[in-house]
């Protein structure tokens, strides 16, 4: 059985920039969540997809962004990227809506 | 707002020297609570689920339990390699995936 699979580890980006960050559910999982960890801090919910659908978002602004696709692996999109943004940036996906997650190692982004 | 209170933020034990880690809550529509275990550089681990007020759940030298406003996370004679960082998030009715975790303990324990 393959987990949570998260690419790349990690990235380096200058403020302004975009990036495009991937995650692979583990098999037989439908719903893909992301969540933001500041250093110190607990996950932060950003958005959550299910069949690929946005399905609950929290407070982030629209410069975040997501897609999942048929194979339900899903994509998280930043634009406009601040300082603050630098975060390791978690992918979780759930067999539902209202079950355990599993999550990937993440990736790591450093905005310069 | 729904808030999450993790103590203590660190905790430092001797190998084998038990003790209680604490998440207390202030929330909408409890459902149950998960613990998660989170390694530097990881991404969190599932531990355990609790649906009931009074609800235990063991796994080695962990025990979960869980009352209306709190739950407690025991670590019974702990090793050198259950030093991490212990998150819980409660489960709210509608809630779906939006968890709102506590910001952890950081435990370490030492030979």
């Amino acid at each position: 059985e393959t987990g949570v699979t998260q690419s790349p580890t990690h990235l380096i980006k200058t403020r302004g920039q975009q990036v495009t960050l991937r995650c692979s559910s583990q098999s037989g999982h439908n719903t893909v969540s992301w969540y933001q960890q500041a250093l110190g801090q607990g996950p932060q919910f950003i958005f959550q997809y299910y069949r690929e659908e946005e399905n609950g978002r929290g407070n982030f602004p629209p410069r975040f962004s997501g897609l999942q696709f048929p194979n339900y692996s899903s994509e998280l999109n930043v634009n406009a990227l601040e300082l603050d943004d630098s975060a390791l940036y978690l992918c979780a996906s759930s067999q539902g809506a209202n079950e355990k997650l599993f999550f990937g190692s993440g990736t790591q982004l450093s905005v310069l | 707002e729904d808030q999450v209170t993790q103590s203590p933020e660190a905790l430092r034990l001797q190998e084998g020297e038990s003790s209680s880690l604490n998440c207390s809550y202030t929330v909408s529509g409890l459902r149950g609570l998960f613990w998660y275990r989170q390694d530097p550089g990881k991404g969190p681990e599932f531990l355990f689920t609790l649906y009931s007020a009074g609800e235990e759940k063991e796994k080695e030298r962990l025990k979960a339990t869980l009352t209306k406003k709190e739950s407690f996370l025991h670590i019974t004679a702990p090793k050198p390699e259950d030093s991490a960082t212990y998150l819980c998030a409660p489960i709210l009715t509608g809630g779906g995936n939006k968890l709102t975790f506590g910001t952890g303990t950081q435990l370490k324990v030492e030979l």
